[in-house]
């Protein structure tokens, strides 16, 4: 079955920077759109960064574009966030998400990695 | 794209139908996904192209509409669909409303 395992999150100072990775398997990693979405505590669900099947169509929201990369390894099955200049308002549960088809519906997520940033 | 869901908060007994509500701020054609969310779990989806529903979905659920104007239905609440449920655009970027929760009343 489809399977997206995020880890790498945890507590950083602000200004600071932490990779999360994403393990996929269960399908075909290479044919995919993978996206990272993010929920701060409490609150509503936030489009962080997508990344294409091939690795070179790459978009950010604004509040991350300049701090956040987005990569994938696709022999690895594995997608990648670099996180850098980290706020307080960076703290949130991150997910990998995939979707159904490019432009799609977000069909499954990971359980979710928290990170937060405080001092 | 400013997705609206309204009620914040909806209360409902078991077997009754909840009916819940997302409004975009410019048309997403149909583009429009539902999902549920549980405490400490990941959204799941529900429905997708407004209307239909993703796999293993029960028939309870049910969308409708398009452009700007979207509702999600379930036609008898169960225990387990008290939640959280968030709408979603994917016509133009990919944007949440805020979502509705779903308590026991």
């Amino acid at each position: 079955q489809v399977q997206l395992v995020e880890s790498g999150g945890g507590v950083v100072q602000p200004g600071r920077s932490l990779g999360l990775s994403c393990a996929a398997s269960g399908f075909t990693f290479s044919n995919y759109d993978i996206h990272w979405v993010r929920q701060a505590p409490g609150e509503g669900l936030e489009w962080v960064a997508v990344i294409s099947a091939d690795g070179k169509t790459i978009f950010y929201a604004d509040s991350v574009r300049g701090r956040f990369t987005i990569s994938r390894d696709n022999p690895k099955n594995t997608l990648y966030l670099q996180m850098s200049s980290l706020r307080v308002e960076d703290t949130a549960i991150y997910f990998c998400v995939r979707v159904t088809v490019p432009g799609g519906p977000f069909d499954y997520w990971g359980q979710g990695t928290l990170v937060t940033v405080s001092s | 794209i400013v997705m609206t869901q309204s009620p914040a908060t909806l209360s409902v007994s078991p077997g009754e139908r909840a009916t819940l509500s997302c409004r975009a701020s410019q048309s997403v054609r149909s583009n429009l996904a539902w999902y549920q969310q549980k405490p400490g779990q990941a959204p799941r989806l529900l429905i997708y192209g407004a209307s239909t529903r993703a796999t293993g979905i029960p028939a309870r659920f049910s969308g409708s509409g398009s452009g700007t104007e979207f509702t999600l239905t379930i036609s008898s609440l169960q225990s387990e669909d008290f939640a959280v449920y968030y709408c979603h655009q994917y016509s133009n970027w990919w944007t949440f409303g805020q979502g509705t929760k779903v308590e026991i009343k």
